[in-house]
């Protein structure tokens, strides 16, 4: 069955790194996007990244550019989530979620994980 | 960036009565391909969001028919026929027609 697991979520310092991986199984890695979404302690889901499927230009949300950086490894069918510059802000369940996509438009999350916390304090 | 606002923030609802849900967004969500892209997702306490309803009004695998969706261009509804114990937590919309963004939330409780 189609499985997603995050892994790294952990206490870091403010102005510190984390690495967040996404391992999937179950279906065929390459024929779907697998996405960042957060949801920060009592909020609301925020959206933060996805690979291009080409390589060519991933996307983030405005609140993570510049500081995060996502990528994609088709071999251990894994995703990564680089985050540098760490603010006390980016605490939140960190989940990666599925979706297809068609050319450059990306379709709804029809699968999640269970997510992995990350809390950013001193 | 598309905003999307849902009505209410809570509700609290006697078990076989229904519940609606209001979601709009600040662009129309249809896009050139005929498809109307906006989810329902419910998350359960203490789990990960599952999906609902998908580009507006077709259940996902699983989903009771006691569910469904409906609207238009910017103004959307999440409707619970009779609502059931197992139906608590919290529901969102959210849009895919430019990258994503979701509404505040709707927690429902059982009266």
């Amino acid at each position: 069955q189609v499985q997603l697991v995050e892994s790294g979520g952990r206490v870091v310092q403010p102005g510190r790194s984390l690495r967040l991986t996404c391992a999937v199984s179950g279906f065929a890695f390459t024929n779907y996007a697998v996405h960042w979404v957060r949801q920060a302690p009592g909020k609301g889901l925020e959206w933060v990244a996805v690979p291009s499927p080409d390589g060519t230009n991933d996307y983030y949300a405005d609140s993570v550019t510049g500081r995060f950086s996502i990528s994609r490894d088709d071999s251990k069918s894994t995703v990564s989530l680089q985050m540098n510059s760490l603010r006390p802000e980016d605490t939140a369940v960190y989940y990666c979620a599925r979706s297809g996509y068609r050319g450059y438009d990306f379709f709804y999350f029809d699968y999640w994980g269970p997510g992995t916390l990350v809390t950013v304090s001193s | 960036d598309i905003v999307m606002t849902q009505t209410p923030l809570s509700l609290s609802v006697t078990p076989g009565q229904p519940a609606s849900i209001s979601c709009k967004s600040s662009q129309s969500l249809l896009h050139t391909d005929g498809k109307t892209y906006l989810h329902w997702y419910l998350q359960k306490p203490g789990q990960s969001p599952q999906l609902l309803i998908y580009e507006l009004s077709n259940r996902f695998s699983g989903v009771p028919d006691r569910f469904s969706g409906s609207g238009s261009g910017t103004t959307f509804t999440l409707k619970i026929t009779r609502v059931e114990a197992e139906d608590v937590g919290v529901y969102f919309c959210m849009q895919s027609r430019e990258l994503y963004s979701f509404g505040q939330g709707t927690k429902l409780e059982i009266k």
